[in-house]
């Protein structure tokens, strides 16, 4: 049974289209993470969070922003989307190790 | 800094057959050494980690590493695969004493089963 939820799983949208990926996680972890990952490529960090109100940029430059209002969510937002943007994203979060969500999968045409 | 070098982006096996997976690293400081996998159309789970202790660690679906300090790496083995086991699998390091205990990951390597 899966502690952290993302959604939607699936998403095929039109390019300039504003959109938020929801992650949830239920283990009370202050560390969530926002990991991008295109086909066949390892996983990049875009966005990190270790705690309410604390947001950071990670290792890959990203026009996505992240919010963290409550310790439970963390969702990503896209202001207008582009063909560029597709790709997997994956959230994560952590205390002494990491827990993945099922990823999106987004598809921006 | 660190990096994390999965040589074989592709592994074929035949079922039962043993199989080993690389996994090298470069660190300036100590890290948390982690291996995943990846079904398809699926988030990443946990297969095992080492954190500190014993340097061979046993994981979930009958895999196990072992951590070589001295040639900085943290192989991935099963002595028999199945055609289940056919999926990405990525190496990963953390620094240890990071505030954010971010996870830099290898390429992935692809274990290919075929009957």
């Amino acid at each position: 049974e899966a502690d952290i939820y993302q959604t939607p799983r699936y998403l095929v949208i039109g390019t300039g289209k504003k959109i938020t990926l929801e992650c949830s996680q239920t283990m009370g972890h202050d560390k969530m993470y926002w990991y991008q990952q295109d086909p066949g490529m390892e996983l990049h960090l875009i966005h990190y969070s270790y705690g309410v109100n604390s947001t950071e940029k990670g290792d890959l430059s990203s026009e996505s922003t992240v919010s963290r209002i409550r310790t439970e969510h963390f969702p990503l937002t896209l202001e207008s989307a582009r063909p560029s943007h597709t790709s997997q994203y994956l959230c994560a979060s952590s205390a002494d190790g990491y827990t993945f969500g099922s990823g999106t999968r987004l598809t921006v045409v | 800094a660190q990096s994390v070098t999965q040589l074989d982006s592709q592994v074929p096996v035949f079922e039962e057959a043993p199989v080993e997976l690389r996994c090298n690293y470069s660190s300036s400081v100590s890290v948390y050494l982690f291996w995943y996998v990846q079904y398809p159309n699926q988030g990443l789970q946990l297969l095992l980690k080492y954190l500190s202790g014993s340097t061979l660690v046993k994981g979930i679906n009958g895999f196990e590493a072992e951590f070589n300090k001295s040639q900085t790496s943290f192989h991935l083995r099963k002595p028999s695969v199945h055609i289940s086991d056919t999926a990405e699998y990525f190496c990963a390091v953390s620094p240890l004493g990071g505030a954010t205990n971010k996870l830099i990951f290898g390429t992935g390597t692809l274990l290919a089963v075929q009957p």
